[in-house]
């Protein structure tokens, strides 16, 4: 069966410094990958979203960026993060397009 | 512009029967789906409508009007458990699916 794995679970981060956060998929191949941000009592802002390796679309200028280094691994990566920059940022995958299962996500704060 | 609308809050009790609307309003349209969010939590996927008509899922239905752009999930014989965010979500183009704000259930004993 798929699974997917996202960590941390909790991450908080002063302004200014680096960002990491990396997202797998098990059990399927050529999945379409998603990185969404959620603020507190909010819907979710889609970030990038990837149809293959090394293909990235960015929906929203910002100071993140994504990367698909192999078919099943995603990363989101900011140089210097803003205060704006916290939230519940979810990693998703599908093959169909119509239903997504997300990541258990990672709560972000920005110090 | 493209947007989903839907209640911010809607209480039930126990028991009953909710209903959940949606109406979108964007670029494209491949379908509709609903997602389920507990307080901290992760979405979980409940339900998809491309075609009109009514989708049932056990306890939960989904309707959708093409149309009206319109859509709703139904969730019946609500339980305690069943207090949670509802997210609607519309495919527009291509590979990408907007959220609406969500719904906020409270469900009372």
């Amino acid at each position: 069966s798929q699974t997917i794995h996202q960590w941390p679970a909790t991450l908080v981060q002063p302004v200014g410094s680096p960002l990491s956060l990396e997202c797998t998929v098990e059990g399927t191949s050529n999945p379409n990958l998603y990185w969404y941000r959620q603020a507190a009592g909010r819907g979710l802002q889609l970030l990038f979203y990837s149809v293959g390796i090394g293909q990235i679309s960015s929906e929203v200028p910002q100071n993140l960026s994504a990367s698909r280094p192999q078919d099943r691994q995603f990363i989101l990566s900011s140089k210097k993060l803003l205060l704006s920059d916290s939230g519940f940022y979810l990693c998703a995958w599908s093959e169909s397009n119509y239903g997504y299962t997300f990541g258990s996500g990672t709560r972000l704060t920005v110090v | 512009g493209q947007s989903l609308e839907q209640p911010s809050e809607v209480t039930a009790v126990e028991g009953a029967i909710v209903q959940i609307n949606c109406t979108y309003q964007t670029s494209g349209f491949y379908g509709l789906s609903w997602y389920q969010q507990h307080d901290g939590g992760a979405p979980t996927f409940l339900s998809y409508n491309a075609l009109d008509g009514l989708e049932e899922t056990g306890r939960f239905s989904s309707f959708l009007s093409r149309s009206d752009s319109y859509g709703y999930l139904l969730l019946q014989e609500l339980q305690m458990k069943d207090s949670a965010s509802y997210f609607c979500a519309v495919r527009d183009q291509g590979f990408k699916t907007i959220f609406g704000a969500g719904t906020r259930l409270f469900v009372k004993a």
